[in-house]
C-alpha cells in the first residue's frame, strides 16, 4: 500500500532562515507528488506538483526516486509562509490523493 | 475565481441521525471527491465520483455512506445513522481531469453528539 510520511509535526523557523519540510513516500511505481498548503482559516490549496517543476512563492521540491522523497524547500522563510503543509501523492487515474500527516510551519520575526 | 463551495460550514447532529453534506463543485469539472479529517489526524480519501458513478472508494466508505449528484451542480455526501467517530472535517474537492489539481472546498465540520 502507498504511504506518505511527513516526520515533522511542527517546524519553527526565524524569518529569513531556510526551511525544509521532509516528505517520504512508499510506492513501487511512479506516483505523482504534490504539496498542498492550508493557511489559517483558508481552504487546502495546491502549492506545487513535481511534474510542473515550478517554483511557487519561492518554494521548490525535487522528486528523488532513489530516496523516495519529495522534500519542500525555501531558502528564506517569510512570516506569510506560516501554514500547514501537506505532502500528497496519487497513483491512479482517478486522482485520489493520499496525504501525509502534515507539517505545521511557524515563521517568527 | 471559481471555488468549490460547501454547506453547512458546521453541522451538529445526534448519534443515529442522518446528515447530508452539500458541495457545489466548480462548474466545468468532471471529477469529484470527498475527504475527511478527524481532529489531529491526516486527511483521508473517502470516495471519487466520475461520470455519475463512484469510481473509487476507500474502506472507510462503507454502507453508511452514499454520494449523489442529484441535479448536475450539487454533489452530496450522505451519512446514515451517524456515529460519534464520524465527527470530523469533511472536504469536497473537484478536478477538471484526472491527475490534475484538485480544488478543495472550505470544509464542513461535522460534530456527532
Amino acid at each position: 500500500a502507498q504511504r506518505v510520511t511527513q516526520p515533522e509535526k511542527l517546524l519553527s523557523v526565524f524569518k529569513g532562515a531556510p526551511v525544509e519540510l521532509k516528505c517520504n513516500y512508499s510506492y513501487s511505481g511512479s506516483p505523482e507528488l504534490f504539496w498542498y498548503v492550508q493557511y489559517s482559516r483558508q481552504r487546502l490549496q495546491l502549492l506545487l506538483r513535481h511534474i510542473s517543476r515550478e517554483s511557487i512563492k519561492g518554494f521548490t521540491a525535487d522528486l528523488n526516486k532513489g530516496e523516495t522523497s519529495f522534500h519542500l524547500k525555501k531558502p528564506f522563510a517569510q512570516e506569510e509562509d506560516s501554514a500547514m503543509y501537506y505532502c500528497a501523492l496519487t497513483t491512479d487515474s482517478w486522482g485520489k490523493l493520499q496525504f501525509g500527516a502534515g507539517t505545521q510551519v511557524v515563521v517568527t520575526p | 475565481e471559481p471555488e468549490v463551495t460547501q454547506t453547512p460550514s458546521h453541522q451538529v447532529t445526534q448519534m443515529g441521525q442522518e446528515v447530508i453534506l452539500r458541495c457545489v463543485p466548480i462548474s466545468n469539472h468532471l471529477y469529484f471527491y470527498w475527504y475527511r479529517q478527524i481532529l489531529g489526524q491526516k486527511v483521508e480519501f473517502l470516495v471519487s465520483f466520475y461520470n455519475n458513478e463512484i469510481s473509487e472508494k476507500s474502506e472507510i466508505f462503507d454502507d453508511q455512506f452514499s454520494v449523489e449528484r442529484p441535479d448536475g451542480s450539487n454533489f452530496t455526501l450522505k451519512i446514515r445513522s451517524t456515529k460519534l467517530e464520524d465527527s470530523a472535517m469533511y472536504f469536497c474537492a473537484s478536478g477538471r481531469m484526472e491527475n490534475t489539481e484538485a480544488f478543495f472546498g472550505q470544509g464542513t465540520r461535522l460534530t456527532v453528539v
